[in-house]
């Protein structure tokens, strides 16, 4: 069975700050990897994707991951934070055969002091 | 703007009783995904239609059954409800290499 492991809970940052969030999962196969964010009060958004090639995946406002398929990782990151980065962020894997159901970690919350 | 749409937004029910909540996928997309949000937690996998079937289901009771009609949309039912079926229910909607689009939500309160 899948599973995403999230170490980060909660995480504090001033503006400007770089940010790296973990990100690791449990799965034999060939993966696809994802990035949501849940700003406060709206849905959930797609970040990033991976599902093949180039391993450092860039996203929209300024984030990118990395896959790192020998670590089981796909971390979260962005040189330089805002407030408006302010959220929740869950990553996501889901297995490479067809349209498999998304497993998500547990999230972290994302707070950015101006 | 989401693509995704669900209704209602918040609902309250009583123990026992039964919900209904509904879900338009984005244009084009012919999957949809229900997911279950409990507080402080990451969205839990209920199940996944496609072409009007249930394709893969989570670990959840029978209690939780769905339907997709012939336009996509989708229809998640509870039946007895329990206080811990309170949640924030997800609809999902995907299509090849795009990932999974996510609605806003209805907010399900259990009293």
């Amino acid at each position: 069975a899948q599973s995403v492991s999230q170490h980060n809970h909660h995480v504090i940052l001033s503006e400007a700050a770089s940010l790296e969030l973990g990100c690791n999962y449990s799965y034999g196969g060939t993966v696809n990897l994802f990035w949501y964010v849940q700003y406060p009060g709206q849905h959930l958004q797609l970040l990033l994707k991976y599902f093949s090639g180039d391993p450092l995946v860039k996203g929209i406002k300024g984030f990118e991951a990395e896959f790192i398929k020998s670590k089981f990782s796909f971390n979260l990151r962005k040189p330089s934070v805002q407030w408006s980065d302010t959220a929740e962020y869950f990553c996501a894997v889901n297995a490479n055969t067809g349209f498999q159901k998304l497993v998500f970690g547990t999230g972290t919350r994302l707070l950015v002091s101006p | 703007d989401a693509g995704v749409t669900q209704s209602p937004t918040h609902l309250i029910k009583t123990r026992g009783q039964q919900v209904t909540l509904r879900c338009s996928p984005k244009s084009g997309h012919d999957t949809v995904s229900w997911y279950q949000q409990a507080l402080g937690q990451g969205p839990q996998f209920i199940f996944q239609y496609y072409e009007e079937e249930e394709r893969q289901r989570g670990n959840f009771p029978d209690r939780f059954s769905g339907h997709q009609f012939p336009n996509y949309s989708s229809e998640l039912n509870v039946n007895a409800l329990l206080l811990g079926d309170s949640a924030l229910y997800l609809c999902a909607s995907s299509y090849p290499q795009q990932g999974a689009f996510f609605g806003q939500g209805t907010r399900l309160t259990v009293v």
